[in-house]
């Protein structure tokens, strides 16, 4: 199963939007709608900020969204804020009980 | 509060075995699929194997399969990974997780594998 494809970076000044893509197949991606989006920042474990492709955990800000549109999935920070400054990860569902990580972007605030 | 504890990791040698334990608490272990995600120094996520609740299904990526033993003590609150013929490219810190409706919701601070002679 390869990964899921991310842009490496992505950037954005503080308050402006930034979104990020991840591209995937009709096996994965396309396919169901278990798409799920996670911030990591350095040293520290993965946070959950976007489940089942729009869902949002209770605490996560609302600045956080999630869509989908064919094979492609997208996560878009709105108001972005120095805090956002992170990798972040999709991850889907690939069928066959398997599951599949994307190659990761760094948000980078500037 | 859900939290989620590893412990286990260390370092060994090519071929050689290891079992990872997470500890539960803050909720109802019994009742979630639980998870393993591992990440190779300065890479990606990656997804390795899942468990059911009672322990009758197991899944695996496929660069462990036959070599990695996902299971869990539902009495002890406890998943375990058995990790055996290690290769250098499984050093990674591994994370414990909740699985829930197909994601990671809570995450473990991770423990570090390093497989190096």
């Amino acid at each position: 199963q390869s990964a899921l494809t991310q842009p490496p970076s992505a950037s954005g000044s503080p308050g402006q939007s930034v979104t990020i893509s991840c591209t995937g197949t009709s096996s994965d991606v396309g396919g169901y709608n278990y798409v799920s989006w996670y911030q990591q920042h350095p040293g520290k474990a993965p946070k959950l900020m976007i489940y089942e492709v729009t869902k949002r955990p209770s605490g996560v800000p609302d600045r956080f969204s999630g869509s989908k549109s064919g094979n492609t999935a997208s996560l878009t920070v709105s108001g972005l804020q120095a805090e956002d400054e992170a990798d972040y990860y999709c991850y889907s569902y690939a069928g066959s009980n398997n599951f599949v990580f994307g190659t990761g972007t760094k948000v980078t605030v500037l | 509060e859900v939290q989620l504890v590893e412990s286990g990791g260390g370092s060994v040698q090519p071929g050689g075995s290891l079992r990872l334990s997470c500890a539960a608490s803050g909720f109802s272990f019994s009742t979630y699929w639980m998870s393993w995600v591992r990440q190779a120094p300065g890479k990606g996520l990656e997804w390795v194997a899942n468990i059911k609740q009672d322990g009758s299904e197991k899944y695996y990526v496929d660069s462990v399969k036959g070599r990695f033993t996902i299971s869990r003590d539902n009495a002890k609150n406890s998943l375990y990974l058995q990790m055996n013929r290690l290769r250098a490219e499984d050093t990674a810190v591994y994370y414990c997780t909740r699985h829930l409706y197909g994601s990671h919701d809570y995450w473990g601070k991770g423990t570090l594998l390093t497989v190096s002679s």
